[in-house]
Formats: C-alpha cells, sequence, structure tokens
C-alpha cells in the first residue's frame, strides 16, 4: 500500500531533550516535506527536500533540523525542543515539485505526529 | 505577497444543504490550486485539484471546485451537505511550477442533522 509513515504518533517530551520524528514513504517520491499545525494558523511549511541531500527552509525552519541521506526518509530534528513547538506535525510527499499538471502534483500525506513539550 | 485567504474558520450547514466554501489567492499568474480534506484525526486527502484545461474541477465525494481567474477564487462547493462531509477543509496554491504549496488557513465544516 502506497504511504507515508511517521512515528510516533504521539509524543509528550520536555524541554531541551532531543528527540527526531521519523517520516518513511513507500512511493518513490523526490519531494517531501514537513509541516505543522495549529489552531487558527493552517498548515506551515517547516522544511522540504526536493531530492536526497537537498533541503530549504520553509516559513517556520527556526528550531527544527532536516536530513535527506536516503529518498525514502525525511526526519525532523529538535535538537532543543521548546513548549512553543508543541504542535501537529505532517510529513507530506510527491513525486516532484513541479505543477506542471502531471501526477506529481498531489502531496501524500502522512497521519501526523502530536508533540507536546512541557 | 502571495497569498491564499479562506474566508470563514467555521461553516455550519444542515444536512442536505449546499456546502460552499470559499477560497482567494493573490497572484497574477494563474496558479495550481487544490482542495485537501483532513477528516478528525487523520493526514489530509486530496479532494480535487485544477493545473491546465477546464476550470470546473470535480473530485470525490461529490465536491467539486470552478477556478475564475477575474475573480482569482477556486470555491469548493457541494450540493447536498452529508454528515460524513464534517472535517476541516484546506485550500492549497502553488504559485509556480518549483515553489511549495501555500496552504489556506483552513475552514471546519460541521454538518447539523
Amino acid at each position: 500500500e502506497a504511504q507515508v509513515t511517521q512515528n510516533p504518533r504521539y509524543l509528550i517530551t520536555v524541554t531541551g531533550k532531543k528527540l527526531t520524528v521519523t517520516c518513511s514513504q513507500n512511493m518513490n517520491h523526490e519531494y517531501m516535506s514537513w509541516y505543522r499545525q495549529d489552531p487558527g494558523l493552517g498548515l506551515r511549511q517547516i522544511y522540504y527536500s526536493m531530492n536526497v541531500e537537498v533541503t530549504d527552509k520553509g516559513d517556520v525552519p527556526e528550531g527544527y533540523k532536516v536530513s535527506r541521506k536516503e529518498k525514502r526518509n525525511f526526519p525532523l530534528i529538535l535538537e532543543s525542543p521548546s513548549p512553543n513547538q508543541t504542535s501537529l506535525y505532517f510529513c507530506a510527499s510527491s513525486l516532484w515539485l513541479s505543477s506542471g499538471g502531471a501526477e506529481g502534483d498531489e502531496q501524500f500525506f502522512g497521519p501526523g505526529t502530536r508533540l507536546t513539550v512541557l | 505577497a502571495q497569498s491564499v485567504t479562506q474566508l470563514g474558520s467555521h461553516v455550519s450547514v444542515s444536512e442536505g444543504a449546499l456546502v460552499l466554501l470559499r477560497c482567494n489567492y493573490s497572484s497574477s499568474v494563474p496558479p495550481y490550486l487544490f482542495w485537501y480534506v483532513q477528516y478528525p484525526n487523520q493526514g489530509l486527502q486530496l479532494l480535487l485539484k485544477y493545473t491546465t484545461g477546464a476550470t470546473l474541477v470535480k473530485g470525490i465525494n461529490g465536491f467539486e471546485a470552478e477556478f475564475k481567474k477575474s475573480e482569482t477564487s477556486f470555491h469548493l462547493t457541494k450540493p447536498s451537505a452529508h454528515m460524513s462531509d464534517a472535517a476541516e477543509y484546506f485550500c492549497a496554491v502553488s504559485f509556480s511550477g518549483n515553489t511549495p504549496l501555500v496552504f489556506g488557513k483552513g475552514t471546519r465544516l460541521s454538518v447539523i442533522a
């Protein structure tokens, strides 16, 4: 089954304790992205990656790191989490970013990771 | 700056009534347009998209949307609401072929029996 998986689905942690949220897709997609969803703010992009070893900042990258060493995986790293990073996080992937009418337009989303930082 | 505006953070309709969720964007160049739906405790899934061609786009679950360039709008409609349509709906826009999607802030749809 084609899918984007995220782990963990729920995480409660404390300020300053490093954590990693994993994201993996089995569709051979080049493009992957991380979003955070907060009430009243919609989805805001954190980082994205056009391909292996190519990453770029989104709208709200501060406090986050990513890496793309393999095509299928795109982990999100919080080196020193703070309470303002409490949020619902989504990973997404697509064939390619260009939206020229091809099948690669659609982004497939993972089920989300609900993170609470105390 | 390029932006996406969804009018109304919460829309409530009666079962069987028309659903209309509004989306406007700011761009001088026709963008690529998407509607996503998020059911409770789930990720987002694509409802429909407009890239080129016919401006009236049909999606899943009876939804459709019309791209109106002159109004810079891409409103989502469904003739008759069903209880299962209760969810959050996001309009998203790609302003050019190599830029990330920009999402609206979402509209929560409630359906009243």
